[in-house]
């Protein structure tokens, strides 16, 4: 069964701190991983994307990487900031079927100052 | 890029009662949908939007519960039918803008609450 499981479920940190976001992932045949941010009462916005062949992805203060020998990504975000307060969800895509988007639950990070 | 309006942003509304929900992008896009998000849940694809033809649902979604329009490549309508509590979600309209990126685009959402 396909699935995409994140951990963890919520997190707060405080202001200047680093984090790493989880996300463990059965889709099969994989294509591609997404990290999208969601702040509240947004709509999600794509941060980050991985296919089979990267290990590691940047944009800004946040970082992604990709194991697909484990089916394991994960977002670090390096010296938090007050906006980075939101849901990120990671999505995967699989090569085939009609419906190939699985999406996870999300992890809800807040940042205190 | 693609700019996604959705209205109405939320609304309240009374069991029984209908509620249509608006997408609207700002560039001709093929690929178009609706997700439903309940809280603390992922999303749910509800339907791919087909421009000029019935929508396409998901599994546990039927068309006389959420009947969707599509008249043109940048314009789409959700209706959430016969409201109950259980439908108290926020909606979303997605957009695939490049296919070679296979990109999601999403509007800002729309939350409903039935009461």
């Amino acid at each position: 069964k396909n699935q995409v499981e994140q951990s963890p479920q919520s997190l707060i940190i405080l202001e200047g701190k680093n984090c790493t976001l989880q996300c463990n992932y059965t889709v099969s045949p994989f294509s591609n991983l997404r990290w999208y941010k969601q702040d509240t009462g947004r709509g999600p916005v794509s941060l980050t994307i991985m296919t089979f062949s990267e290990n590691t992805k940047s944009n800004g203060r946040y970082t992604a990487t990709l194991d697909a020998d484990t089916k394991q990504s994960s977002l670090h975000i390096t010296a938090s900031q007050l906006s980075d307060s939101a849901s990120y969800i990671c999505v995967v895509s699989a090569k085939t079927g009609a419906n190939n988007l699985f999406f996870g639950t999300g992890t809800r990070l807040t940042v205190i100052p | 890029s693609a700019v996604i309006s959705q209205k109405p942003s939320r609304d309240i509304c009374q069991r029984g009662t209908s509620l249509t929900i608006q997408c609207q992008v700002d560039s001709q896009v093929t690929m178009m949908f609706w997700y439903r998000q309940q809280p603390g849940q992922s999303l749910t694809l509800i339907a791919t939007a087909n421009q000029g033809s019935e929508a396409t649902y998901e599994s546990g979604f039927v068309i006389d519960k959420f009947p969707i329009s599509r008249p043109n490549l940048t314009f789409s309508t959700l209706t959430v039918s016969n409201m109950s509590p259980e439908d108290s979600s926020i909606y979303l309209c997605s957009v695939v803008h490049d296919a070679n990126t296979g990109e999601l685009f999403f509007g800002e959402g729309s939350r409903l609450t039935v009461l």
